[in-house]
């Protein structure tokens, strides 16, 4: 079972900001938020991943709610190889945990 | 480029063989994990090694198996193959144990007929 729920699909234009949204209300304490893309045709490719504060980095950022039990990812402005499925997970440092990926957000880019 | 070698690319065969796919990880990292994309049940994880050692398993069959050795190449052996067994594998290299980053190799696919 998910431990993340993410909109199937989303759409933005060109140069524009998007925000990917991920609800994780059974977070735990110790759980990281890893966000992860993949590109049509290759493997998934790291994005950006935080615990409790925001975090900035030349991909993207990643706000965390002061509850943790929401995230967003933010990509400033969008270009068209930015057009991936983008997946949200919680990373639990306990042994034997499984890595649940879930089914990821697909983002169209328009032109 | 990740930085994650897998062999082979492509691999077809037909039901009831057995095959070995090979995942070179990152120079440095001690972590392998094995992931398995299908079209229907998108990125399931399989298994992951830390430094030779078993660390977590998540929907491995019984039919696959998987070991990692002391140069830290992995291998993942799948048995009596069947069609629903045709996929994408990856495989996935981290520093520690601890899930870090996972950085992604090109993947090996599958197909069985």
């Amino acid at each position: 079972d998910a431990k993340t729920t993410q909109p199937n699909s989303m759409e933005s234009n060109e140069e524009e900001p998007v925000h990917l949204p991920c609800n994780h209300s059974t977070i735990s304490g110790t759980d990281y938020i890893h966000w992860y893309r993949q590109l049509p045709s290759q493997g998934p490719e790291y994005v950006i991943h935080g615990l409790t504060s925001n975090v900035n980095n030349r991909m993207a950022s990643l706000a965390i709610a002061e509850d943790r039990k929401s995230s967003t990812l933010i990509l400033h402005r969008a270009t068209l190889r930015d057009a991936a499925v983008y997946y949200c997970i919680l990373f639990s440092r306990a042994r034997d945990d499984k890595i649940i990926f879930g089914k990821g957000t697909r983002l169209h880019i328009l032109p | 480029d990740s930085g994650v070698t897998q062999t082979p690319k492509h691999l077809i065969t037909a039901t009831g063989q057995r095959v070995t796919l090979r995942c070179s990880p990152r120079s440095g990292d001690l972590s392998v994990y094995w992931y398995q994309q299908s079209l229907d049940q998108g990125l399931q994880f399989l298994i992951q090694y830390y430094n030779g050692e078993e660390r977590a398993k998540g929907n491995i069959l019984e039919r696959f198996s998987a070991q990692q050795f002391p140069d830290l190449h992995s291998e993942l052996n799948l048995s009596s193959l069947e069609l629903g067994d045709s996929a994408l594998y990856f495989c996935a290299s981290s520093v520690g144990a601890l899930r870090e980053t996972q950085y992604f190799g090109p993947g090996t696919r599958l197909l069985v007929l």
